[in-house]
């Protein structure tokens, strides 16, 4: 079974403070981790994932499988990036590639 | 085409309805994804399609609930005789093998309410 954990459920911090979104996951496989998006009054997007090791909108997230976890940060939080923040894992092993997401975490970024 | 779209955005029923509900996915997609999200939890698989073939369904998928996808382009989901307990928003969700990454691209989703 696949399990994430996302540990908090709300984050505030001030504009231009560093962030790092905890996600932590269960799977015996190889998987795929993601951070999906969703800003007020829109849709579930994708944010980042693991794989293309990039940086979006200033975030990161590194894959550690000796802790499990995959926490996304920032180092100066922009209050655009206050949102609500999900990490999923997909456990890849054939066509159906289902997520399994986190409760989520709200970030809350204050001028 | 301007994303995955669903329809209606709400519904209000009463408790023992039927509701049907409709996806339609990124035109040139060929997986189309159900998942039910709850206040304060993060969305939940409910099924999967491969173009029109139904592969996989959770255990949260009752046998109140049926998914179809007849020509492999948009999807119903149908709830029978609704209780409280299906009050949530369900979210559609498609993407195709070709993309990178196979990234799934979500609808608004559809929040129901049984009264």
């Amino acid at each position: 079974a696949q399990r994430v954990t996302q540990p908090e459920k709300l984050l505030s911090v001030f504009k231009g403070a560093p962030v790092e979104l905890k996600c932590n996951y269960s799977y015996s496989g190889s998987p795929e981790l993601f951070w999906y998006v969703q800003y007020s009054r829109q849709r579930l997007q994708l944010l980042l994932r693991h794989i293309s090791r990039e940086s979006i909108k200033g975030f990161t997230a590194d894959l550690n499988k000796g802790e499990t976890s995959f926490h996304l940060k920032k180092p100066f939080a922009q209050e655009e990036d206050s949102a609500m923040y999900y990490c999923a894992l997909s456990a890849n092993t054939g066509a159906n590639s289902k997520l399994t997401f986190g409760k989520g975490i709200t970030l809350s970024v204050r001028p | 085409d301007t994303g995955v779209s669903q329809d209606p955005r709400h519904k209000i029923t009463k408790r023992g309805q039927n509701v049907t509900f409709r996806c339609d996915p990124i035109s040139e997609h060929n997986r189309l994804y159900w998942y039910r999200q709850t206040l304060g939890q993060g969305p939940e698989f409910l099924t999967y399609f491969q173009n029109e073939a139904q592969l996989e369904k959770s255990r949260l998928l009752s046998d109140r609930f049926s998914a179809e996808r007849p020509k492999g382009s948009f999807s119903t989901l149908e709830i029978q005789r609704t209780e409280q307990g299906d009050s949530a928003m369900y979210l559609c969700a498609s993407s195709s093998p070709g993309h990178v990454y196979n990234e799934q691209f979500f609808g608004p989703g559809t929040r129901l309410t049984v009264l």
